[in-house]
């Protein structure tokens, strides 16, 4: 079946700029996340979906990241006025909540560089 | 809080060499713990994952075995191919205790030559 697809897979703006990255979850996950992969830094968890709500946002690294799912389905993560040190790859995981150890499944990324 | 370490890389093996990248975790209760690979261009993949004390976990000739007195997970193969070269990330997740992101430690790349 399909996986979790991420769009752009690549990602070029200006400092300043707002940008938005879309994530499609495996059908029927009901569990969705975003975590940031950077040099330095490593994995990053941002913020957990469940269904629509998300329950754990203690990964946004400030208030210019916001995220959002609707239909327990597509999730949009958003970076405002973005900064240079927003450049990473942004992956989006999902999982059949409940099921087994919470094994996620990852979509491919979006490579986002912040000039 | 939660957190992994990992053996820092890189790792540079001969092929049919044994392999141990080292894991261990800090965390309370009873975390389920993973082993994630990421090929060259590729996604992040499962590649095995233990939920219990004493539980070894096992893919592709890789294993690992969740030692709770000694906080360890782990990962060996006893003989690597050119195509196990990637970035390997051990990562443990309390999702019993409702916790449910994945804590991952900073990865091992792992680079086998013929």
């Amino acid at each position: 079946g399909a996986g979790v697809s991420q769009s752009p897979s690549n990602k070029v703006t200006e400092k300043g700029k707002d940008v938005e990255l879309r994530c499609d979850p495996i059908s029927g996950h009901t569990a969705l996340y975003w975590y940031r992969q950077s040099l330095g830094q490593g994995l990053e968890f941002l913020i957990y979906f469940q269904g629509n709500s998300a329950p754990d946002k203690s990964g946004l690294p400030s208030d210019r990241f916001s995220a959002e799912r609707t239909g327990g389905s597509v999730s949009t993560l958003t970076i405002q006025r973005t900064q240079q040190e927003d450049s990473a790859v942004y992956l989006c995981a999902s999982s059949l909540f409940g099921k087994g150890a919470n094994e996620q499944f990852f979509g491919p990324g979006t490579r986002l560089t912040v000039l | 809080g939660d957190s992994v370490t990992q053996m820092e890389g890189p790792v540079t093996l001969s092929e049919e060499a044994f392999l141990t990248i080292n894991c261990t975790y800090t965390a309370t209760g009873y975390p389920s713990l993973f082993w994630y690979v990421q090929y060259p261009g590729e996604g992040l993949q499962l590649l095995l994952k233990a939920t219990k004390a004493d539980d070894k976990g096992s893919n592709k000739g890789f294993e690992a075995t969740y030692r709770k007195e000694t906080t360890s997970f782990h990962l060996e193969k006893g003989s690597v191919q050119v195509s196990d070269s990637a970035v390997y990330f051990c990562a443990l997740s309390r999702f019993q205790t409702g916790a449910n992101n994945l804590f991952f430690g900073t990865g091992t790349r792992l680079t086998v030559i013929p």
